[in-house]
C-alpha cells in the first residue's frame, strides 16, 4: 500500500467506448501525474498537475483528457481509443518543493483496447 | 531532453552483490531516482542521489557521478525477493513539482 489508489485495477474496452480511470491520494501532496508503461518501453510521463491546475502535456493525443477536481483526486477520460493505447496506467504523486522528493505510484490500471 | 541508459537484464545468484548502471545525458536535474517495480505492480522508491558519492540504505546503496553522468545501484546479500525491474529516473529542473524521467528498466533474475 503505497497511499495512492488507482481504480479500476483492469479495464477491457472497445475503441468506441467512454470509460474513466480513478486515482485518489490522501498524502497531502500537492502534485499528480499520469504515467503510461508499454510493454518494454520506458515509463512516459503524459499529464502533470500541480495545485490542482494541469502544468504539463507531453503531446499526448486528446482521446485523453485528464481531470483533476480537488488536490486528492486525478482522473483519465479515455475515448475513441486505439489497440496502441493498451498498456498500464500509473498514477503518482509528490509534495512539490526542492525537487528531491520521492514520487509515491498507485498499482495502475491495465487497460486493454479491443 | 534526457537519454537514460539501462542494461535490459541481469542476472545474479541468491546472496552475492550486483551492480546496476544507469548513464544518462541531461542538461540538468535535480535528483536521481532508483524506484524497484516488481512485475504488475506499482514502482516503489528505493533510493535518490542529489550529490556526487554514495547513499547508503540497507542492502541498497546508490552511487551519482554528475560529471561523469553515471549513477549505479548496488544490491547486496541478494534474495529471491529481489527478482524485479530496476528503474533510474532523473527529476529534471522544474517549477516546483517533481516529475520523473524514466529508463527503460533492468528487470534483474536472482536464482538459487
Amino acid at each position: 500500500e503505497t497511499g495512492v489508489t488507482q481504480t479500476p485495477r483492469h479495464l477491457v474496452m472497445g475503441m468506441t467506448n467512454k470509460k474513466s480511470l480513478k486515482c485518489e491520494q490522501h498524502l497531502g501532496h500537492n502534485a499528480m501525474y499520469w504515467y503510461k508503461q508499454s510493454a518494454k518501453k520506458p515509463l512516459e510521463l503524459m499529464f502533470v498537475y500541480s495545485l490542482e491546475e494541469r502544468v504539463e502535456n507531453n503531446s499526448v493525443p486528446s482521446r485523453f483528457s485528464p481531470e483533476c477536481p480537488n488536490s486528492s483526486h486525478l482522473f483519465l477520460h479515455l475515448h475513441t481509443l486505439q489497440p496502441e493505447d493498451s498498456a498500464l496506467y500509473l498514477c503518482a504523486s509528490s509534495q512539490p518543493g526542492s525537487g528531491n522528493t520521492e514520487a509515491f505510484f498507485g498499482q495502475g490500471t491495465r487497460l486493454t483496447v479491443v | 531532453g534526457q537519454n537514460i541508459d539501462q542494461p535490459t537484464e541481469m542476472t545474479a545468484t541468491e546472496g552475492a552483490i550486483v551492480q546496476i548502471n544507469c548513464t544518462y545525458q541531461t542538461s540538468g536535474f535535480n535528483g536521481l531516482f532508483w524506484y524497484q517495480q516488481h512485475a504488475g505492480e506499482a514502482p516503489t522508491f528505493l533510493s535518490y542521489n542529489v550529490l556526487d558519492g554514495l547513499e547508503e540504505k540497507g542492502r541498497f546503496s546508490s552511487f551519482l557521478s554528475r560529471s561523469k553522468g553515471y549513477s549505479y545501484l548496488l544490491l547486496k546479500e541478494l534474495q529471491m525477493k529481489d527478482s524485479a525491474s530496476y528503474l533510474c529516473a532523473v527529476s529534471p529542473l522544474s517549477g516546483g513539482y517533481n516529475k520523473l524521467i524514466f529508463g527503460a528498466g533492468t528487470r534483474l533474475a536472482v536464482h538459487p
